[in-house]
Order: structure tokens, then sequence, then C-alpha cells
């Protein structure tokens, strides 16, 4: 089965500090993975990707995300947060069996603190 | 550029009533589908399409019902509302033409089942 797991509900960090939300996951091959935001009552937005290549990946708004293969790893990273960052992030991995389906993670809130 | 609209955005209904969400895109893109979020569960397929004529399930497809008869529109429909359908729905839609396309998602329909 393939999947994607966020291990923190809520990420707290002061405006101006790096930040880190965490994903993992379990997928056979090569994993396809996403990252979303959502802000309050939008849809998703898609922030960056990793398909093949460097695992250093760059986003939308600053967002960085570093894939880790031997951890089976894709943490989103921004190096100095922003009030406006609070929102609810999501993490997501295609089935590589089925490319019509993918599976989100639960989601993490990040608050930014001034 | 509208992207992705979906209709109503607020709806309340009674046990056993039915109802179609809209959902409608203006870019042209073969693939669309349908998620429930609910707390901690993060984001699950429920149905999604790859072009007119053409449905398939997702992770959570009972109780629900999709048809895909132009490539703009995707409704959802709820024959015999349940309380466990109380959620939050979105829409999104992506080009099957290029493999790694994100997703680009409605502002979501917030449905209470009494």
């Amino acid at each position: 089965a393939q999947s994607v797991a966020q291990p923190e509900d809520q990420v707290n960090v002061a405006e101006g500090n790096p930040l880190t939300v965490k994903c993992t996951y379990s997928v056979s091959g090569n994993p396809y993975l996403f990252w979303y935001v959502q802000y309050p009552n939008r849809g998703l937005q898609f922030l960056l990707k990793y398909i093949t290549g460097d695992n250093l990946v760059k986003g939308s708004y600053g967002f960085e995300a570093e894939f880790n293969k031997s951890q089976t790893s894709f943490h989103l990273k921004k190096p100095s947060a922003l009030v406006s960052d609070s929102a609810l992030y999501f993490c997501a991995v295609r089935d590589m069996s089925n490319f019509n389906k993918f599976y989100f993670g639960s989601g993490t809130k990040l608050n930014v603190k001034p | 550029n509208a992207g992705v609209t979906q209709t109503p955005k607020f709806q309340v209904l009674k046990t056993g009533q039915s109802m179609t969400l809209q959902c409608a895109q203006d870019m042209n893109h073969e693939y669309m589908s349908w998620y429930r979020q609910d707390p901690g569960m993060g984001l699950r397929l429920i149905h999604y399409s790859v072009g007119a004529g053409i449905t398939d399930q997702g992770e959570v497809p009972n109780g629900y019902n999709v048809s895909r008869s132009t490539t703009e529109d995707f409704p959802l429909r709820l024959l015999s509302a349940a309380p466990s359908q109380t959620s939050v729905y979105f829409c999104a839609s992506r080009s099957s033409l290029i493999v790694d396309q994100p997703q680009h998602f409605g502002d979501g329909t917030r449905l209470s089942i009494l």
C-alpha cells in the first residue's frame, strides 16, 4: 500500500526562524511527491514537487523541500518564516501503480508567531 | 481564468436527502477528481475521471456517484445523504498530457448532514 505520513499535527515557529514540516512516504519504486498549502476556507494550492533529479527542490513563496530516499522523507523547509506562512500544509504522493490516484497526508498546521 | 469552480459553497441537508455538488473547470483538463477532507485524515479520493465518459473509483466511493458528460463538468451526487458524509468536498483537475502535473483545486463545498 502507498501512503504518506505527517507526524506533527501542528508546528509552531517564531517569525524569522527557520521552519520544517515533516513528511515520510511509503511507495514502491521511485516516488512522485508534492507539497500543497491550504489557507482558511480555500482549496489546496501547489507549492512544489519532486519527480527526479536534485534532492533539494525549490518551490513557491520561498519554500523548498529535501528528498531523502534512504529515510523515505520529503520535508518542507523555509529559511525564514513569515506570519503569512501560517496555514495547513499537506504532503501527497502519487500512486505509482495507478498514476490517476494520489494519497495525501493528514496535514500539518503551521503557526508562525510574530 | 476562473480555474476550478465549485457550487454551492455551503449546504445543509437532512439524512436521506439527495444532492449534487457541482464542479466546473475552464482549463480543458482531461483529469478531474473529487476528494473529501475530514479533520485528522487529510484528503481522501472519492472518484476520478480521465475524460468524458470515463470514471473510476478512489479510496472512499461508497455513497457517491459521478458522471462525466463533458470535459468541463464533473458533478458529484449523494443519492441518500448520511451524517457520515458531513465533510468538506474538493474538486480538482489537472492536465493528463504531462505526467507530473500538480492538481488545481476548487475552494470546496462545506456539507453538513443532520
